[in-house]
């Protein structure tokens, strides 16, 4: 079965430290992988898609079909990267979304 | 230009009434989709429309779930004799088409409704 995991619930590093969120999902295909992010009394909006392979806000992730992994990383968090982010794999005509990691970023 | 707007945004109900919650999607987009936001299940599928049809209903709960969507754009989900277990932030997406090719649009998605079942 098509299934995403994102296996820490919530996450807190330092301003300007490394950020790694991770995603590991199981797809018998070819996999199409999301970012998703909802920022504090905001929407979930798209953060970034693998097959764009762009850095959005200074975020970046590569899909890697070997280890089933699509991590999200940022070399330098900055305080407005609190949030919560969802890693979503497209199947079919929908999105199968991890369970969530919330990512707060401390002064 | 306007987002996905859903209504209402807080909706308390008691255990055993029925419930509808509205999605008006962005103009033009074609595909809508309803997810179920509960603590600790993180974001559920429930119903896929493409235009009016819905080719896939997989994740809709049980039979006291339905929605329907008329004229290509407002959809409604209904939830007859809530239960407490139905309590969640219900959120809809839409998206120009659902698949584009080989690829898919984003979904954009509405703020939700927050519905709890006392």
């Amino acid at each position: 079965a098509q299934r995403v995991t994102q296996p820490e619930k919530l996450l807190s590093v330092f301003k300007g430290a490394p950020v790694e969120l991770k995603c590991n999902y199981s797809y018998s295909g070819s996999p199409e992988l999301f970012w998703y992010v909802q920022y504090s009394r905001q929407r979930l909006q798209l953060l970034l898609r693998h097959i764009s392979r762009e850095s959005i806000k200074g975020f970046t992730a590569d899909l890697n079909k070997g280890e089933t992994s699509f991590h999200l990383k940022k070399p330098f968090a900055q305080e407005e990267d609190s949030a919560m982010y969802y890693c979503a794999l497209a199947k079919a005509q929908k999105l199968v979304f991890g369970q969530g990691t919330r990512l707060t970023i401390n002064p | 230009g306007a987002g996905v707007s859903q209504s209402p945004s807080n909706k308390v109900t008691e255990k055993g009434k029925d419930v509808e919650l509205r999605c008006d999607p962005i103009s033009g987009h074609t595909a809508l989709y309803w997810y179920r936001q509960s603590l600790g299940q993180g974001l559920e599928f429930l119903i896929y429309f493409q235009g009016n049809s819905a080719p896939d209903k997989s994740g809709l709960p049980s039979d006291r779930f339905s929605a329907e969507r008329t004229g290509g754009s407002v959809s409604t989900l209904t939830i007859q004799r809530t239960q407490q277990e139905d309590s969640a932030v219900y959120l809809c997406a839409s998206s120009p088409r659902g698949l584009a090719g080989v690829y898919y649009n984003e979904q954009f998605f509405g703020p939700g409704t927050r519905l709890t079942v006392l």
